[in-house]
């Protein structure tokens, strides 16, 4: 099975911020790579799909990069409400651990 | 407005069995594939199952293969988790999602419904 790696695990970051989430995959997956955002108690909410697609209504300061085993999800002035926890996913099998984005 | 919603959740001994139903509105249910997707308590995200439309295709992730069942009926609009054998560490929130058409994305997802396995 393929394993996916995200780094870091926790993101200490202030509003404003240029933050990037890396994910690794154990084997190539070509694009088929997807990122979720979680808040606490609510169900993930899709951001990203197939490595770069932003999903309708995502905030343009998303964005997503990558293909074969590495990917970045990258935000470009971070918000109150980016504030949570961020997860990857392969071929809508596998997903990454989770990157905690906390405030600085 | 599409939606989707679990139900069937709950407490059961170590041992036990339990079946989860997933439903949709907004949507025709029998058009995508659907899967499962659980979260124990302060934990990640774990993938568990996949369905295709006209149940040809199922995929489980290896901590519930041989355990789990995913089926649809999709006259009734449903796609049901059967969940037998069940262990401490299945305690979760189980969370249905539809899968869309682009690349293996899942688009919608359900408040999750908390399945609690005691000793």
């Amino acid at each position: 099975d393929i394993q996916m790696t995200q780094s870091p695990s926790t993101l200490s970051a202030s509003v404003g911020d240029r933050v990037s989430i890396t994910c690794r995959a154990s084997q190539s997956i070509n694009s088929l790579l997807t990122w979720y955002q979680q808040k606490p108690g609510k169900a993930p909410k899709l951001l990203i799909y197939k490595a770069s697609t932003l999903e309708s209504g995502v905030p343009s300061r998303f964005s997503g990069s990558g293909s074969g085993t590495e990917f970045t999800l990258t935000i470009s002035s971070l918000q109150p409400d980016d504030f949570a926890t961020y997860y990857c996913q392969q071929s809508g099998r596998t997903f990454g651990q989770g990157t905690k984005v906390e405030i600085k | 407005e599409v939606q989707v919603v679990e139900s069937g959740g709950g407490l059961v001994q170590s041992g036990g069995s339990l079946r989860l139903s997933c439903g949709g509105s907004g949507f025709t249910l029998s058009s995508y594939w659907m899967s499962w997707v659980r979260q124990a308590p302060g934990k990640g995200l774990e993938w568990v199952a996949k369905i295709s439309q006209d149940e040809s295709g199922k995929d489980y992730g290896d901590s519930v293969k041989g355990r789990f069942t995913i089926a649809r009926d999709n006259a009734k609009n449903l796609v049901y988790l059967q969940m037998n054998s069940l262990r401490v560490e299945d305690t979760a929130i189980y969370y249905c999602a539809r899968i869309g058409y682009k690349g293996w994305e899942f688009d919608s997802w359900g408040q999750g419904t908390l399945v609690s396995v005691s000793s």
